[in-house]
């Protein structure tokens, strides 16, 4: 089985920069997703990291650490629009393609 | 290319009844999960499709059942419907790693 931890609720102002933490326990590690999902919406696809390191992606990172059981998602540059839930899933080597998710981190932007 | 579309988006059925709920995948995928999703619990894995036969289940009682389509589109019936079952349905279609998400039915149990 998996456990994954992640903040509930974090606030930030506009234009700034936030991180958001995700750590996990898995038996067998095979990538870690995250998913940013706003009110009424379905959640969509941010980022993939399998390998130890930073992933860029325009205002959007995602960094993994395999040893250490920890990603973050680091948001520059913040716009309202930001204000979302943001959800970690992470899926192990159980022969399963399906990922576990976190319960999310709703991010609330303010000017 | 057409996302992943469900339907009905809005559902409102009483305790005891029955529903089915609908999902199309994108075209050229052929796994489709399904996951449940309450302010409770976060989102939980109902279970998955791939080539019409159901590869992985997550911990739900038997009122939960699916199944898919040779044409990858895929149904998930939900019996003796209870109160709790109020929730968010989701429905993911992927080709490799990644899932990609429909727009869900909301279904309210009264």
């Amino acid at each position: 089985g998996q456990n994954i931890d992640q903040p509930t609720e974090m606030t930030a102002t506009e234009g700034a920069i936030v991180q958001i933490n995700c750590t996990y326990q898995t038996s067998g590690f095979n990538g870690l997703f995250w998913y940013q999902q706003h009110a009424g919406e379905a959640p969509t696809f941010l980022s993939y990291n399998v390998l130890d390191g930073l992933e860029e992606k325009g205002r959007f990172s995602s960094f993994l650490s395999r040893s250490k059981g920890y990603s973050y998602l680091l948001l520059k540059e913040l716009q309202m629009k930001d204000s979302a839930s943001y959800l970690c899933a992470v899926r192990d080597t159980g022969g399963s393609y399906i990922p576990t998710f976190g319960r999310g981190t709703s991010l609330i932007v303010h000017p | 290319k057409a996302g992943v579309t469900q339907t009905p988006r809005y559902l409102i059925k009483t305790r005891g009844q029955q529903v089915t709920l609908s999902c199309s995948p994108i075209s050229g995928h052929r796994s489709v999960s399904w996951y449940q999703q309450t302010p409770g619990q976060g989102l939980q894995f109902l279970f998955e499709y791939f080539s019409e036969t159901q590869r992985n289940k997550g911990n739900f009682p038997g009122r939960f059942s699916g199944r898919q389509f040779s044409n990858s589109r895929s149904e998930m019936n939900v019996s003796t419907l209870e109160l709790g079952d109020s929730a968010l349905y989701l429905c993911a279609s992927s080709k490799d790693e990644t899932q990609y998400f429909g727009p869900g039915t909301r279904l309210l149990v009264l």
